[in-house]
């Protein structure tokens, strides 16, 4: 599957603890994005890169949370002092520098959180 | 943050019913997005507009992005029970700085009538 791949696809943690995400974008993609997703609600913008630049974060990104992608490919979202407020799904999602502009992003499956 | 008013919330549909749903913003965006999600899964890209005014269709699905650079709406025509999920638009200005920030609506849950 040359799809963008997250993992865990579940997490459950107990508040306070510090949790950690993957990402693995499509191979081709340069740019990859970070969303959260809360139930019944969409996907709001966290973060994105272009290859290892982190360019744009969203307020929503509090101190707690840190993106990093130390060489263009994968990235992981770490949540530091989990709170029971950061239970949602993390969506990572890629595109191609050439079509950004479009849209077009392509996201993974998501890596649900679930903070006791 | 900030998310675009997405009507109806939820709805049923017959297999072979027509379907409708739209999208208003009170800011300007110079793209809008029509994605599907399946629950379990990423969102899946089924249009995209990128003109005022612009109608693109795909197979079944129209969209239309309305003049005043506000709304959206998206048509889905003899719809099939694998329409069900949930429908999300989204807007992009791609001005300025910001090329990654993508303003969703809650989703228009879509259901097969019992």
């Amino acid at each position: 599957d040359t799809g963008v791949s997250q993992d865990p696809r579940h997490k459950i943690t107990k508040r306070g603890q510090n949790v950690t995400f993957r990402c693995d974008p499509i191979s081709e993609h340069n740019r990859l994005y970070w969303y959260r997703q809360t139930l019944g609600q969409g996907p709001e913008f966290l973060t994105y890169f272009q290859n290892e630049a982190q360019l744009e974060k969203s307020r929503l990104l509090s101190d707690r949370f840190s993106a990093e992608r130390p060489k263009g490919s994968f990235s992981t979202l770490e949540i530091q002092r989990t709170e029971q407020g950061d239970s949602a799904m993390y969506l990572c999602a890629s595109s191609d520098v050439t079509r950004a502009g479009t849209g077009e992003l392509f996201f993974g499956e998501g890596s649900r959180l679930t903070v006791l | 943050g900030q998310q675009l008013n997405q009507s109806p919330q939820s709805m049923f549909i017959q297999e072979g019913e027509d379907v409708s749903m739209n999208c208003t913003s009170s800011s300007i965006f110079n793209t809008w997005l029509w994605y599907k999600q399946d629950p379990g899964e990423g969102p899946v890209l089924l249009i995209a507009l990128y003109k005022a005014g612009e109608l693109t269709s795909n197979g079944r699905l129209t969209a239309q992005f309305g003049i005043t650079r506000k709304d959206s709406f998206l048509n889905i025509s003899a719809s099939i029970p694998s329409d069900v999920g949930i429908y999300f638009c989204a807007g992009a200005r791609f001005a300025g700085g910001s090329q990654g920030n993508l303003i969703f609506g809650k989703g228009t849950k879509l259901s097969v009538k019992p």
